[in-house]
C-alpha cells in the first residue's frame, strides 16, 4: 500500500483558493487518488477521485502530474464551513478488500 | 442520494458486556468495511468484506471482534468482552463493484465503554 504524506495543517480565509498537496512517491499502476473531507463527529466524506491528469467535479479540482507521485486537491473560494480534515488516499479500489489506510490528514481552518 | 446508515448513534455498554453496531450499507453495493476512529487519532481500517466473507482486516480485528450480514440488508460488527480502550467512533462504509468505485462512509456510532 503506497504510503502518503500531507502537510498536518493549513490556514487560509473565506474566499481564498486552497491547494492541498499529497505526496505518494510508491504508488502502484493500478492505485486511484481518492481525497475524503471529515468533520468532527461525521464519518469522512468523499470529495474527489482520479487517475491521471486533472479530474474536477462541483466541489473541487484534483490535480495529478505525469508521473502520479503526488497530487494537489484544490477547493476554489473557501468558506467557514470547509474547516476541516482532509486525507489523501492512495489504493487499488478495483480490488476486493481494499485495506483503506488513513493518514493524519491535514486539519484546513478557514478564518473569516 | 443514498447513504450509508449506522444505529444507534451512541452506544454506552459496561467493560466485558458485547455490543453489537449495526449498519445499513447503500442498497447496491457488495463491499463493507469497518472502521474506527479514537478521540483525537486517525481512521484506522479495520475489516472489509466481501461477497459474505472477510477480504482482510488488520491487526485490531482479533477475536473480540466479529461480522455479520444476518440479512439482504444489515451489516454488523460485534465486539465482544468491551475493554475501555474499544471506546472510540465506528465507522461504516460501503462501496460498489465497479473499479473506481470510492467508498462511501456513514456517519459513525460512538461507542463509550464505562
Amino acid at each position: 500500500l503506497a504510503k502518503t504524506t500531507q502537510p498536518i495543517s493549513m490556514d487560509s480565509y473565506e474566499g481564498q483558493e486552497v491547494n492541498i498537496t499529497c505526496s505518494h512517491n510508491n504508488i502502484a499502476t493500478n492505485d486511484y487518488i481518492t481525497w475524503y473531507q471529515q468533520f468532527p463527529s461525521q464519518g469522512p466524506r468523499f470529495i474527489i477521485q482520479g487517475y491521471k491528469t486533472k479530474v474536477t467535479n462541483e466541489v473541487a479540482s484534483l490535480f495529478i502530474p505525469a508521473d502520479r507521485k503526488s497530487s494537489t486537491l484544490s477547493l476554489p473560494r473557501v468558506s467557514l464551513s470547509d474547516t476541516a480534515v482532509y486525507y489523501c488516499l492512495v489504493g487499488d479500489v478495483g480490488t476486493g478488500g481494499f485495506k483503506t489506510i488513513f493518514g493524519a490528514g491535514t486539519r484546513l481552518f478557514v478564518k473569516a | 442520494e443514498p447513504e450509508v446508515t449506522q444505529t444507534p448513534s451512541h452506544q454506552v455498554t459496561q467493560m466485558g458486556q458485547e455490543v453489537i453496531l449495526r449498519c445499513v450499507p447503500i442498497s447496491n453495493h457488495l463491499y463493507f468495511y469497518w472502521y474506527r476512529q479514537i478521540l483525537g487519532q486517525k481512521v484506522e481500517f479495520l475489516v472489509s468484506f466481501y461477497n459474505n466473507e472477510i477480504s482482510e482486516k488488520s491487526e485490531i480485528f482479533d477475536d473480540q471482534f466479529s461480522v455479520e450480514r444476518p440479512d439482504g440488508s444489515n451489516f454488523t460488527l460485534k465486539i465482544r468482552s468491551t475493554k475501555l480502550e474499544d471506546s472510540a467512533m465506528y465507522f461504516c462504509a460501503s462501496r460498489g463493484d465497479y473499479s473506481n468505485q470510492p467508498q462511501h462512509f456513514g456517519d459513525g456510532t460512538r461507542l463509550s465503554i464505562l
